[in-house]
């Protein structure tokens, strides 16, 4: 069975600055996708970004962009010109390309704090 | 499209009744899935459906649960004889698969508090 973990149960970033968000997976499959989504306090969970597995060029969003390393099972997410509605929690997830396989499996998630 | 719908968006109950939770899909997705979330942590997979067919239920879903989507648009997700172990949030998503990538939509959530 495929894992998501993030390492970081909490980070804080100054406003304007930038922060990185860690996230590994293990799975033995090869195609796959992957997804780091916003869950602001009291509010429903947003996609943020998103990576197939078969590119190797790192995603972007706006101020947004993910550090994805196929090898190492790393996928990282890199917030820019951080602002004070980015603070959330941030989960990793990670779903399998097969047709009838592909739930999303998350990470434990990450709470940002954005300091002004 | 108004997103994906939840009611109700709080339950509190005594141990022991069933509860139901209802989810009305962006309307033209076919996959339906629930999901569960205790505080501080990520969601944990309890099944999905495409269309009307629950294709895949998790192993840590107990007897106590059962879900339906009659006619492959709303969906409910039952708890019988709750336990205080079941309080939660349970997240309803929905997307449209056959185009390659498609994200999953999340609802607001049911929280369920069992006394």
């Amino acid at each position: 069975a495929q894992t998501v973990t993030q390492s970081q149960p909490e980070m804080s970033v100054q406003e304007a600055e930038t922060v990185t968000l860690s996230c590994t997976y293990d799975t033995s499959e090869s195609d796959y996708y992957l997804f780091w989504y916003k869950q602001p306090p009291s509010r429903q969970m947003i996609l943020v970004i998103r990576q197939e597995a078969y590119k190797q060029q790192n995603a972007t969003e706006n101020r947004f962009s993910v550090n994805f390393q196929k090898a190492a099972k790393s996928f990282s997410l890199k917030i820019s010109d951080s602002q004070l509605g980015d603070a959330a929690m941030y989960f990793c997830a990670y779903r399998s390309a097969e047709l009838y396989g592909n739930k999303l499996v998350f990470g434990a998630g990450t709470i940002l704090r954005v300091k002004s | 499209d108004t997103g994906v719908s939840q009611n109700p968006r709080h339950k509190i109950t005594k141990r022991g009744q069933n509860v139901t939770f209802r989810c009305d899909p962006i309307s033209e997705h076919n996959r339906l899935y629930w999901y569960r979330q205790t505080l501080g942590q990520g969601p944990e997979f309890l099944t999905y459906f495409q269309n009307e067919a629950q294709l895949e239920k998790s192993r840590l879903l107990s007897d106590r649960f059962s879900a339906e989507r009659p006619k492959g648009s709303f969906s409910t997700l039952e708890i019988q004889r709750t336990e205080q172990g079941d309080s939660a949030m349970y997240l309803c998503a929905s997307s449209l698969e056959g185009q390659g990538n498609s994200p999953l939509h999340f609802g607001n959530g049911t929280r369920l508090t069992v006394t």
